[in-house]
């Protein structure tokens, strides 16, 4: 099993462009979530998905958007990049069953 | 609203010391509490986690002390060595036994930057 995948590891944007940061998982897992990292702020989360067409906010998720169409792949939509944005993304996934979370290795975006 | 406190910020130990890293949390309604270590580029990966029904849990060289009364929870390492040096985050969440919406958001910890001398 690859586990937990994003893509892309880096990325610049410049104020006001649009990106999806991807997201996939091969563990059958129902969960899944976004967290952003900052210095001192720990994880904190944007969004999550209990499964399939299923959504809803975390604890900031102003300034981006997800969908969940299959049980796979869940994609991060930034619609016009904020120099705030800049931060490591993590995702994660989950049994809905079991507790343990396991992450991805991040995607760090700079935004200008 | 920070509702999980750790400190300290940064640990320095000598080779075979015991880092003490400690976490506060606010809500009650938090039953599953798990550590975290990050390596610098690489995500968080579970450590070990506890519910409030046991005081303590070791697994191996980490244990996890845990006061509910406090609303307190802590995490040793015994004979630390320089491959322990990484981040760590303690978190807590409702876990799933709380079902509904609530499952599975985790409320991290500011995280502490551990460094273990040779």
């Amino acid at each position: 099993n690859a586990g937990v995948t994003q893509t892309p590891k880096f990325q610049v944007l410049k104020t006001g462009q649009s990106m999806t940061l991807q997201c996939a998982q091969d563990m059958n897992h129902e969960y899944m979530s976004w967290y952003r990292q900052d210095p001192g702020m720990g994880l904190r989360l944007i969004h999550y998905s209990v499964g399939a067409g299923i959504t809803d906010q975390g604890e900031v998720p102003n300034g981006y958007n997800v969908s969940r169409s299959t049980t796979e792949d869940f994609p991060l939509r930034l619609l016009s990049a904020a120099p705030s944005q800049t931060s490591v993304y993590f995702c994660a996934s989950s049994f809905l069953a079991v507790d343990t979370q396991y992450f991805g290795p991040g995607t760090r975006l700079t935004v200008l | 609203q920070q509702q999980v406190k750790q400190s300290p910020q940064s640990l320095i130990v000598q080779k075979g010391g015991i880092p003490i890293i400690n976490c506060a949390y606010e809500n009650t309604a938090f039953d599953y509490f798990p550590w975290y270590q990050q390596f610098p580029g690489k995500g968080p990966a579970l450590l070990i986690a506890i519910r409030p029904d046991v005081s303590e849990k070791k697994e191996g060289r980490f244990t996890i002390s845990f006061n509910k009364s406090a609303k307190q929870f802590s995490l040793h390492i015994m004979d630390s060595q320089p491959g322990d040096s990484a981040t760590y985050f303690c978190a807590a969440s409702r876990g799933r036994n709380a079902g509904g919406t609530s499952y599975g958001k985790l409320t991290f910890g500011q995280g502490t930057i551990l460094t273990v001398h040779p």
